[in-house]
């Protein structure tokens, strides 16, 4: 089994639309974070969580929120979805003492 | 802010020959990691290899090396014996390390990316 998922793999959805990705790990680590991936670029990172009740924006947070359910479960929503936000999202995790991030297979998500 | 650049969209070798990926960066930190990371068409990230600033030996993880000049920062991967598998999108990135655990820990700022195809 994956040690970071993702739910759900594709998704493509209508302009206004709330919209929650969900990213789970079973590695136990305390740190979690969400990036945005678009075509040319590389990844952006929109929110991250150093633990349950710590919550951090990143460089581009407009237009998102999260949730961080547990210690195993991270969430982004897009309140009203527009179509600039159709992007590649990942979910990534790391322990507190290391540098290494581990990504979760992405999220492709579409606003028409 | 950190700032990392790669400079090459494109490359191609042919299959059992050499190539190296460029990657610079700016900051003004002395004490980070740098990164490469791999995204075959699966499009999963998979860390190649990593380096601390601090170690002044070159990481070598197999086939994948890298070239780290932090005076000029300045970090190149090197790749030998290139396979079809290594055909992917190449990401440089940064992370700055603060010992004490501050919250700029564990932050990755990203390259624009360089994508490689292996010719047989």
């Amino acid at each position: 089994d994956a040690d970071v998922t993702q739910t759900p793999r594709n998704r493509i959805t209508k302009t206004g639309k709330r919209i929650m990705l969900e990213c789970s790990q079973t590695k136990g680590h305390d740190r979690m974070y969400w990036y945005r991936q678009d075509p040319g670029l590389g990844l952006q990172l929109i929110y991250y969580s150093f633990d349950v009740k710590d919550i951090n924006k990143g460089e581009i947070s407009d237009g998102y929120s999260v949730s961080r359910q547990a210690q195993a479960k991270f969430s982004l929503s897009l309140e009203s979805a527009i179509p600039n936000q159709t992007a590649l999202y990942f979910c990534a995790t790391s322990p507190w003492n290391s540098g290494e991030q581990f990504f979760g297979p992405g999220t492709r998500l579409t606003v028409l | 802010a950190q700032t990392v650049t790669q400079s090459q969209p494109e490359m191609s070798v042919q299959e059992a020959e050499t190539v190296t990926l460029s990657c610079t960066y700016d900051t003004s930190e002395n004490n980070y990691y740098l990164f490469w990371y791999k995204q075959p068409p699966s499009r999963q990230m998979i860390l190649v290899i990593r380096q601390e600033a601090y170690k002044q030996q070159n990481a070598t993880e197999n086939r994948f090396s890298v070239n780290f000049q932090k005076a000029a920062k300045s970090f190149s991967l090197k790749i030998s014996d290139s396979q079809l598998g290594d055909t992917a999108m190449y990401f440089c990135a940064f992370m700055k390390h603060d010992n004490a655990g501050g919250t700029s820990y564990g932050k990755l700022t990203f390259g624009q990316g360089t994508i490689l195809t292996v010719h047989p």
